[in-house]
């Protein structure tokens, strides 16, 4: 079975800094998709950036951008220029390559955007 | 657009009562899914659908739990005998079929509590 793991519960950083999320997978699939969501305080999830396994690009979104490196299986996000509004819990999160959407979470890192 | 529309947004049921919630998904997207996410944790899978269908089901959704999507619009989750184990958020998200690239779009939860 597919496991997500965020080894950072908590994160804190003053607003305009850089931070970087943790999170690992694991798989025996070779085709698959990982994603990090945001899950704001007034509780919806957004989708924040997405990567295809088989690019060896690391997408960007803004300033968010992912560092992923599949022979580790870890998938990290960096939030450049920090701002008050990414104070969220994030989620990353894994899905297979084909059928539908359905998603393997992680438990979560609290990030607080400090002024 | 007006996103995916959940309700109730909070209830509150004595254990041993049945509860329905309701998901109202983007109106063109076809498939629609279900997630529980519990105090400290990340969404956990349910079920889905692809139109009418439910094509999917969780281990996690006991005999207790029913979803239904009669004619391919909105969704209703049915738990009878609720236990204080239901006790969670209820997430409802959808997407477009056929496109790989379509992202799930979540709603806002409905969070059952079970005294």
């Amino acid at each position: 079975a597919q496991t997500v793991t965020q080894s950072q519960p908590e994160m804190s950083v003053q607003e305009a800094e850089t931070v970087t999320l943790s999170c690992t997978y694991d798989t025996s699939e070779n085709n698959y998709y990982l994603f990090w969501y945001k899950q704001p305080p007034s509780r919806q999830m957004i989708l924040v950036i997405r990567q295809e396994a088989y690019k060896q690009q690391n997408a960007t979104e803004n300033r968010f951008s992912v560092n992923f490196q599949k022979a580790a299986k870890s998938f990290s996000l960096k939030i450049s220029d920090s701002q008050l509004g990414d104070t969220a819990m994030y989620f990353c999160a894994f899905s297979y390559s084909q059928g539908a959407q359905k998603l393997v979470f992680g438990q979560g890192t609290r990030l607080t955007i400090n002024p | 657009d007006t996103g995916v529309s959940q309700n109730p947004r909070h209830k509150i049921t004595k254990r041993g009562q049945n509860v329905t919630f309701r998901c109202d998904p983007i109106s063109e997207h076809n498939r629609l899914y279900w997630y529980r996410q519990t105090l400290g944790q990340g969404p956990e899978f349910l079920t889905y659908f692809q139109n009418e269908a439910q094509l999917e089901k969780s281990r996690l959704l006991s005999d207790r739990f029913s979803a239904e999507r009669p004619k391919g619009s909105f969704s209703t989750l049915e738990i009878q005998r609720t236990e204080q184990g239901d006790s969670a958020m209820y997430l409802c998200a959808s997407s477009l079929a056929g496109s790989y690239n379509s992202p799930l779009h979540f709603g806002n939860g409905t969070r059952l509590t079970v005294t």
